[in-house]
Parts: C-alpha cells; sequence; structure tokens
C-alpha cells in the first residue's frame, strides 16, 4: 500500500461544478503539499498546509491531521483548472523527504 | 524570475550514452531536488543538495550522479544510459529544507533507446 493515496485517480465533470480530490496518508508528516501539472507538464505548487484550511481564488484545500487525510476543493470549476493534481507529504523521515502520490487527472468539460 | 530553468527538454539517448540534465534557479534557494516522474508512479526522489557543496541520495539514486556546482546550480548526470532511465525528471527548489514552498523545472523527456 502506497504511503499517499489519492481519489479518484480520473474524474470528468462539467464546468461550472464543484469538485473535490482526497489524499489519504498513512505516516507522520510535518507538512502537505498540493501541486497542479498542467497538460504541458509544469508543475505549479498550490497550497503547502500542516493544520486547517487555506484559500486561493477558487481553490479550497483542507487538512485534518488526527484522520490523516486532505481534500482539495475547486469551485466554480473551469476547463482551465484541468490538469493533474499532486498530492505530496513531508514526513519526518528526513527534512528532505517528500512522499507523492500518483495524482489525479482532472477534466472539465465546457 | 525566472525561476527553475531546466535544459533540455526534450532528449533521446542510445544505451551506454552519457548525459547532463542542467538546472538552474535565481531565487537564492539553499535546497534542490532532482525528481523522476514515470507512468502510474507518483515522483521519485533521485538526488538532493540540502545546502551548497552538500548532496545525498534519494529514493531512486542508482545510475545516477549530481553535482551542485554553486547555490545556483545543480545537474545530474546518466553516466551510461539504460532503457529503464526513460522517463520525465524534474528539477525542483525551495529556500530550506523544511516546509517550504516547491519550486518546479519545466522537465525534460528523456528517451533511452
Amino acid at each position: 500500500k502506497n504511503e499517499v493515496e489519492q481519489s479518484p485517480q480520473n474524474l470528468t465533470a462539467q464546468e461550472g461544478e464543484f469538485i473535490t480530490i482526497n489524499c489519504s496518508y498513512s505516516v507522520g508528516i510535518s507538512a502537505l503539499h498540493w501541486l497542479q501539472q498542467h497538460p504541458g507538464g509544469g508543475i505549479v505548487s498550490l497550497f503547502m498546509l500542516s493544520s486547517g484550511k487555506k484559500k486561493h481564488g477558487r481553490l479550497i484545500a483542507t487538512i485534518n491531521i488526527q484522520e490523516k487525510h486532505s481534500s482539495l476543493h475547486i469551485t466554480a470549476s473551469h476547463p482551465r483548472d484541468s490538469a493533474v493534481y499532486i498530492c505530496a507529504v513531508r514526513t519526518f523521515q528526513g527534512a528532505q523527504k517528500l512522499v507523492f502520490g500518483q495524482g489525479t487527472r482532472l477534466t472539465i468539460n465546457p | 524570475n525566472a525561476g527553475v530553468t531546466q535544459t533540455p527538454k526534450f532528449q533521446v539517448l542510445k544505451t551506454g550514452q552519457s548525459m547532463t540534465l542542467q538546472c538552474a534557479q535565481d531565487m537564492n534557494h539553499n535546497s534542490m531536488y532532482w525528481y523522476r516522474q514515470d507512468p502510474g508512479m507518483g515522483l521519485r526522489l533521485i538526488y538532493y543538495s540540502a545546502s551548497e557543496g552538500t548532496t545525498d541520495k534519494g529514493e531512486v539514486p542508482n545510475g545516477y550522479n549530481v553535482s551542485r556546482l554553486n547555490k545556483r546550480e545543480f545537474s545530474l548526470r546518466l553516466e551510461s544510459a539504460a532503457p529503464s532511465q526513460t522517463s520525465v525528471y524534474f528539477c525542483a527548489s525551495t529556500q530550506g529544507p523544511g516546509n517550504e514552498k516547491l519550486f518546479f523545472g519545466s522537465g525534460t523527456q528523456l528517451s533511452v533507446l
């Protein structure tokens, strides 16, 4: 079993829908990152959080440390949100160690 | 700011050839990383450099070497390429080894025939 599991692996929705992507992890962490990988391949950091909730525009990220779970929400989704969303956790096994999920491929249809 | 600049974007090698992937950042970051991304798998750490003058192995270091030339530059070398090294490679940097935001290069798509 992977230390970081994302669900769903693939998600297709219509423009305007509310999107939720989930990330569960099985190890102790000091922080969790949400990344966005565009169809062209570039990776951009969206959020880094260690507790609670963060919001940036239409994106909201939450984390529940006790339940070892994080969610990424997209409100009023748009075709430009189509990308792969990656969850990564920084474990206590050395400050450099990031464990990445396999990613969730999101497609938003007009 | 250019951020993290990674070259080349594409490369095709024959088995046994060598090559160096270049990475440079202009954000005065201390920590730099090399990852590989394979289909169906998460990004995996090859090597990292916590600060200028230091390098350490990650999860999948076999077949690779690195050089932290100065604070800006961190190169990845394949001495004798193998088909198993066909992958997409990403360089990344952070200010420090803690919980800082990651900045990624645009990636190198490498095929080894």
